[in-house]
């Protein structure tokens, strides 16, 4: 158990809402990710951080934007959703760089109508 | 550019054979990390192997072993008398020197019959 926790875990909303997703973490990880999994596509990562109020852009960050304000915590905001948007939210965490091993929170799946 | 490619969608085999799910991978580093984590119907990334690009060794832990095998590109995971539990998607996944991120594969959903 790496000590993550994701809410909401299942959230229904409508197309141009705002929606903010939740990954907090128990452990002091430095480095936080957020990842979308789509059927054919595997995970891909939306943003990271190396610290707080230090983040990046990933592969797939168009529509999405983060914030660490707290080591503990790092938010996904989708700031007007999308039915492309729909999929599942991977949160994860590693002591160090990518290279190190990245736990996994046990996602959110998310519905955009 | 790196990529991680599982060729096999679906495997379905009858419990206590043998399976051997394939990872082939591209990427222009000469250090790089491999990885597959296993994804169970109830849906959670488990972490199963990490594996440097400098140590070739092949590993084994219990019932699952992996052959890494750089001349080929290829991150094999085999699991010996499979079981219905192993019943899961399971992931291939890289990471370069400097990078931040995982490049996961499609993923290769076994299916273990009873």
């Amino acid at each position: 158990d790496a000590g993550i926790t994701q809410s909401p875990r299942h959230k229904v909303t409508e197309t141009g809402t705002p929606v903010t997703l939740r990954c907090h973490q128990t452990e002091n990880h430095r480095y936080m990710y957020w990842y979308r999994q789509d059927p054919g596509h595997g995970l891909r990562l939306i943003h990271y951080s190396y610290g707080v109020k230090d983040t990046d852009k990933g592969e797939v960050s168009d529509g999405y934007s983060v914030s660490r304000s707290k080591t503990e915590d790092f938010l996904l905001t989708l700031e007007s959703a999308t039915s492309s948007q729909t999929s599942v939210y991977f949160c994860a965490i590693s002591e160090w760089t990518g290279q190190e091993t990245q736990y996994f929170g046990p996602g959110t799946r998310l519905l955009v109508l | 550019a790196q990529k991680v490619t599982q060729a096999q969608t679906e495997i379905s085999v009858v419990e206590k054979e043998d399976v051997t799910l394939d990872c082939v991978y591209e990427t222009r580093d000469t250090t790089y990390y491999l990885f597959w984590y296993k994804q169970p119907p109830s849906g959670e990334l488990v972490f199963l192997i990490r594996r440097n690009s400098f140590d070739e060794q092949n590993e084994i832990s219990g019932r699952y072993s992996w052959n890494f095998q750089k001349s080929t590109s290829s991150f094999n995971f085999t699991i010996t008398a499979s079981q219905v539990v192993d019943s899961a998607v399971y992931f291939c996944a890289l990471s370069e020197t400097g990078a931040n991120n995982l490049f996961f594969g499609t993923g290769t959903r076994l299916t273990v019959i009873p």
